[in-house]
């Protein structure tokens, strides 16, 4: 019930590309779904979030796709680019002092020039 | 840069030594929470702190133990190191407590036990 699943683990996509990595929970409780990047020795940071009252959040080349029913979101990363080559964490949680977000295991995201 | 900030960025040690990870939260941010990654995996959560007061606790192990301070720093003890412990410790701050506020991760601190 607390799991959130993320795929794929890997993903190779060329330069003007689309990349798409998707989310998967089970706890209908969850109201708050962050995304986060994470560059190679850096710490994740915070790319994008989305509540579950909208189906779709896009912050420039980034869009959060989210289906409530299904208990699915997913990240889309238009006309990737190498520089957006990274680690990709999906999260949720819930808004409300006690609850810690729930991590995705990560995809691995390179961008080929 | 974040705001926050880790010290040391590498240790390295020997096994069964302890050492002390420390963290700095932005200013103004109440929460701390600690974070393991191993080589290429992901975020494993160890422990949370709210204004000096334990507020979750994740996989933490009981060699492990953290306390956060008056000044809000937080510092992270690990002893009876193994060679299992080797990772990327990060620490994040937040305003608030708990999953709906943005997390800021500090650049993390790189243990290896040899």
């Amino acid at each position: 019930q607390q799991q959130v699943k993320q795929s794929p683990q890997s993903l190779i996509v060329q330069k003007g590309g689309i990349s798409i990595i998707n989310c998967a929970y089970e706890n209908t409780a969850f109201d708050y779904f962050p995304w986060y990047q994470q560059f190679p020795g850096k710490g994740p940071a915070l790319l994008i979030a989305i509540r579950p009252d909208v189906s779709e959040k896009k912050e420039g080349r980034f869009t959060i796709s989210f289906n409530k029913s299904a208990k699915q979101f997913s990240l889309h990363i238009m006309d990737s680019q190498p520089g957006d080559s990274a680690t990709y964490f999906c999260a949720a949680s819930r808004m409300d002092s006690n609850y810690q977000l729930i991590w995705g295991a990560g995809t691995k995201l390179i961008i080929k020039p | 840069d974040s705001g926050v900030t880790q010290t040391p960025k590498h240790l390295i040690t020997a096994t069964g030594q302890r050492v002390t990870l420390r963290c700095s939260p932005r200013s103004g941010d109440l929460s701390v929470y600690w974070y393991q990654q191993s080589l290429d995996q992901g975020l494993q959560f160890l422990i949370q702190y709210y204004n000096g007061e334990e507020r979750a606790k994740g996989n933490i192990l009981e060699r492990f133990s953290a306390q956060q301070f008056p000044d809000l720093h937080s510092e992270l003890n690990l002893s009876s190191l193994e060679l299992g412990d080797s990772a990327l410790y990060f620490c994040a701050s937040s305003v608030v407590s708990g999953g709906g506020g943005e997390l800021f991760f500090g650049e993390g601190s790189r243990l290896t036990v040899l």
